[in-house]
């Protein structure tokens, strides 16, 4: 079974601050991973993936995250937050030997980012 | 840029009846998902398709819930006879070849089961 765990529900940043949104996960074959984004009253919008390479990921809005094996985890960063930033965000999780059509993607409880002007 | 579309965005209903959710993957995509948000939940899956038939489905899509590609563009939901505990939001999601790892998801339609 995989799982995704996001310990915190809410992260409260100020605007200019560096943002760090904590992600760990549990997949018995290679993770995949990626960090999705929805604002109130939309869809999931994709921010970025982890596959395999390079474990610091670049993705949409200046998002990055990086990939931990030892430690398990995918924490999501930006640099420097903006207010447009405040949303709900959350990590997933798909085993990477599941191959063909099925890829269920599991999904963690998710984390609401609030950017303090 | 293209993007998956869901209709309607609300739908409300009486417990007992039944509603259709419709969804228009992203063109020329070959996997689509549904999947629940129940309301300050996480979100579940629910149900893969590929090639005209059901690749996988969670322990809750159970008989009251089916999925059909009718025609090439339109993928549905159909919750049978709804129940309170339906109420939720439902997303679909669609992915291309099979070497494309990334579920693109469109922006859900909330069912209000009263």
């Amino acid at each position: 079974a995989q799982s995704v765990a996001q310990p915190e529900d809410q992260v409260n940043v100020a605007e200019g601050n560096p943002l760090t949104v904590k992600c760990t996960y549990s997949v018995s074959g290679n993770p995949y991973l990626f960090w999705y984004v929805q604002y109130p009253n939309r869809g999931l919008q994709f921010l970025l993936k982890y596959i395999t390479g390079d474990n610091l990921v670049k993705g949409s809005y200046g998002f990055e995250a990086e990939f931990n094996k030892s430690q398990t985890s995918f924490h999501l960063k930006k640099p420097s937050a903006l207010v447009s930033d405040s949303a709900l965000y959350f990590c997933a999780v798909r085993d990477g030997r599941n191959s063909g059509g099925y890829q269920k993607v599991t999904f963690g409880t998710g984390t609401k980012l609030q950017v303090i002007p | 840029e293209p993007e998956v579309t869901q209709t309607p965005s609300h739908q409300v209903t009486q417990m007992g009846q039944e509603v259709i959710l419709r969804c228009v993957p992203i063109s020329n995509h070959l996997y689509f998902y549904w999947y629940r948000q129940i309301l300050g939940q996480k979100v579940e899956f629910l149900v893969s398709f590929y090639n005209n038939e059901i690749s996988e489905k969670s322990e809750i899509f159970d008989d009251q819930f089916s999925v059909e590609r009718p025609d090439g563009s339109n993928f549905t939901l159909k919750i049978r006879s709804t129940k309170l505990e339906d109420s939720a939001m439902y997303f679909c999601a669609s992915r291309g070849a099979p070497s494309t790892d990334t579920q693109y998801f469109g922006p859900g339609t909330r069912l209000t089961v009263l």
